[in-house]
């Protein structure tokens, strides 16, 4: 079975500071993917890597940064936590082009 | 933008019955679909992927598709008060065209899905 972790289920972090989530896969995969899930907004991509070192913009990387120093790990790193960061953050990987995505069980980020 | 669109529910159905969740994609482009069943407070977890044109079934789930009208759907039968949950319908998009491309996943808002017992 495929097994993706996230670092923390639950995070609480004030604003301004420097936060960083950490995701490990364990199946070689080449894909992975960081969202954000919101009421209403549904999941929404931030980040995404297709190889170690490589990482490219999703759809809302304003204000985050990510990454991938090793092929299981992908780091996402909130460089000044802002109140508009709270939210259900997940981690997900994919063998490889074409193929279903699994997830972390998330990270649920409170910034106050 | 490539969307994909959900009715966002709620959905009722009685137990025992078959529950019917569709799914609407613009990019005629996709190759390959997902559904996830999400609970709540929960990660999405796969329940379903389909490739090509008609049903395909697993156990007491069935993903149709229909390319030329750009249409999937989810049946599950004998609906279980366990299947009350969030689905997603997701479609596969082309993220980067260069390097050897990457692929990602769109992903419909969810149809809320309430099983009555």
């Amino acid at each position: 079975d495929v097994k993706v972790t996230q670092s923390s289920r639950y995070l609480v972090k004030r604003t301004g500071e420097k936060v960083f989530l950490e995701c490990v896969q364990d199946m070689d995969h080449e894909n992975m993917f960081w969202y954000r899930q919101d009421p209403g907004l549904g999941l929404r991509l931030i980040y995404f890597s297709y190889d170690v070192k490589m990482k490219e913009k999703g759809d809302i990387p304003e204000g985050y940064s990510v990454s991938r120093e090793k092929k299981e790990r992908f780091s996402l790193i909130l460089e000044s936590a802002s109140t508009n960061q709270t939210s259900m953050y997940l981690c997900a990987s994919s063998l490889a082009r074409g193929y279903e995505q699994y997830f972390g069980p998330g990270t649920r980020l409170t910034v106050t | 933008q490539k969307e994909v669109e959900q009715n966002s529910g709620p959905l009722s159905v009685p137990e025992g019955a078959i529950a019917s969740l569709n799914c609407t994609y613009s990019d005629r482009g996709s190759q390959s679909f997902f559904w996830y069943r999400q609970y709540s407070g929960k990660s999405p977890e796969l329940i379903m992927f389909i490739y090509s044109n008609g049903d395909k079934e697993d156990g007491r789930f069935t993903a149709q598709l229909n390319k030329a009208s750009q249409y999937v759907s989810l049946l599950i039968r004998d609906s279980q008060p366990s299947d009350s949950a969030t689905y997603l319908c997701a479609v596969n998009i082309e993220l980067r065209k260069s390097g050897g491309g990457a692929d990602g996943l769109t992903f419909g808002k969810g149809t809320h899905l309430i099983i009555q017992p």
